[in-house]
């Protein structure tokens, strides 16, 4: 089954304490992305990338970063987590940028 | 710079009425336009896409919606609600690197 896969789904953490929300998608996509969603706002961009090790910013980058060392995988990482960050992650991927995006389930994080 | 605009955080129908979710872009190019679903608990999923083919776009689950270029608008609409569409709705266009979304219109069906 084609799917966007994202863990955990449910992570509670403090502030500073390092951590990696993983994704992994199976449709051999290039494009992946990273959104956060909070109320009123809609989704906002964080990072995207085009292809492996191509990695570049969206519109609201500071706080996050994130790799892309195989086709497959996109993680995001909160090298030390502020209350502010406290939002519903989404992973998604596309064939191509600007297309069809195929959503994970989402990530609720909570920064204490 | 791509923006999308939905009017109505929230819409309430009754069961069987019309279903009408608005949404205004501004592009400087011809724009493709998304509509997503996001149910409870769960990742966003497509609707319906319009990428300039026809004006009136057919979707999943009965929705449809229509392209008008001079109001700059991307309405989605469906004849009858059905207590099993209540949820969030997500107006998108595309950019050169990404989807930008609107703020979402959740809409709640009562019977």
């Amino acid at each position: 089954e084609a799917q966007v896969t994202q863990n955990p789904r449910y992570l509670i953490t403090v502030t500073g304490k390092k951590l990696t929300v993983t994704c992994s998608q199976n449709m051999n996509h290039e494009y992946m992305s990273w959104y956060r969603q909070d109320p009123g706002l809609g989704l906002r961009q964080i990072y995207y990338s085009m292809n492996v090790e191509v990695t570049d910013k969206g519109d609201v980058p500071e706080g996050y970063k994130v790799s892309r060392k195989e086709k497959r995988n996109f993680p995001l990482i909160l090298e030390s987590p502020s209350p502010n960050q406290t939002s519903l992650y989404f992973c998604a991927s596309s064939p191509t940028p600007g297309g069809k995006l195929f959503f994970g389930s989402g990530t609720q994080l909570s920064v204490l | 710079a791509q923006s999308v605009t939905q009017l109505g955080s929230h819409v309430s129908v009754s069961e069987g009425a019309l279903v009408l979710l608005r949404c205004n872009y501004s592009s400087s190019v011809p724009p493709y336009l998304f509509w997503y679903v996001q149910y409870p608990n769960q990742g966003l999923q497509l609707l319906l896409k319009y990428t300039s083919a026809a004006t009136l776009v057919k979707g999943i689950n009965g929705f449809e919606a229509e392209f008008k270029k001079s109001e700059t608008s991307f309405h989605l609409t469906k004849p009858s609600a059905h207590m099993s569409d209540a949820a969030e709705y997500f107006c998108a266009v595309s950019s050169y690197n990404k989807l930008i979304f609107g703020a979402g219109t959740r809409l709640a069906v009562h019977p």
